[in-house]
């Protein structure tokens, strides 16, 4: 089992550049959940699909942020134009009905 | 919706002492209670779960007790390693509903 699987790992760019990051969720689970963590705000709910469908995207900080899901094993977070806030790390996490989220080894975003 | 409490935020023992995080939560629904451990750089791992049908749950050294009624659940390390030293959340969920919501944190340090 791969686990969840997301890319890239590092990411440096300049603010108002666009920046997308990609997971692949286990396979079988059908619920993916993107998450963003730092030391003032702690771990963030983003956005979570379940069926490649999203259900809730109120913890989408704006309109630069947008996410998808085009089929089970694959889906974007993309943020346009970038700012130095959106400085964080990015987890992608994945469940099937059982509940249990398995986290991804996260994307390190430092936007300059 | 959902909000958990977590204390300490921070937690220093001597190694082979136990150590002991409190959660607490509002929504009397909720009936799933998983803890994560996150290294440092490293990924939230889950390492033990509960659900609303046991008070306790052991797993070696890490064991989690739950009291519906007080609404609180607590995880417990005993005869602690310095390698038990991480970033520690709990979390709580209504079954089937998906979305985990977490507490903030709690830091862990082990002096040899």
């Amino acid at each position: 089992d791969a686990g969840v699987i997301q890319s890239p790992r590092h990411e440096v760019t300049e603010m108002g550049q666009e920046v997308t990051l990609r997971c692949k969720p286990i396979s079988g689970h059908n619920s993916l959940f993107w998450y963003r963590q730092t030391m003032m705000r702690g771990l963030e709910l983003l956005i979570y699909f379940n069926n490649n469908v999203p259900i809730d995207d109120s913890g989408m900080p704006e309109d630069r942020f947008s996410a998808k899901m085009p089929n089970a094993s694959f889906s974007t977070l993309k943020i346009q134009p970038s700012e130095p806030r959106d400085s964080a790390v990015y987890f992608c996490a994945s469940s099937s009905v059982q509940e249990t989220q398995y986290f991804g080894p996260g994307t390190r975003l430092l936007v300059l | 919706g959902e909000n958990v409490e977590q204390h300490p935020s921070t937690l220093s023992v001597q190694e082979g002492d136990s150590a002991v995080i409190k959660c607490t939560y509002s929504d009397s629904a909720s009936n799933y209670f998983p803890w994560y451990k996150q290294e440092l750089g490293k990924r939230p791992q889950l390492i033990i779960d509960i659900r609303s049908n046991v008070g306790e749950k052991k797993d070696q050294r890490i064991a989690v007790t739950l009291n519906k009624t007080a609404k609180h659940f607590s995880l417990h390390i005993t005869e602690t390693q310095p390698e038990d030293s991480a970033v520690y959340f709990c979390a709580a969920t209504l079954s089937g509903y998906s979305t985990l919501t977490f507490g903030k944190g709690t830091m862990l340090l082990v002096s040899p």
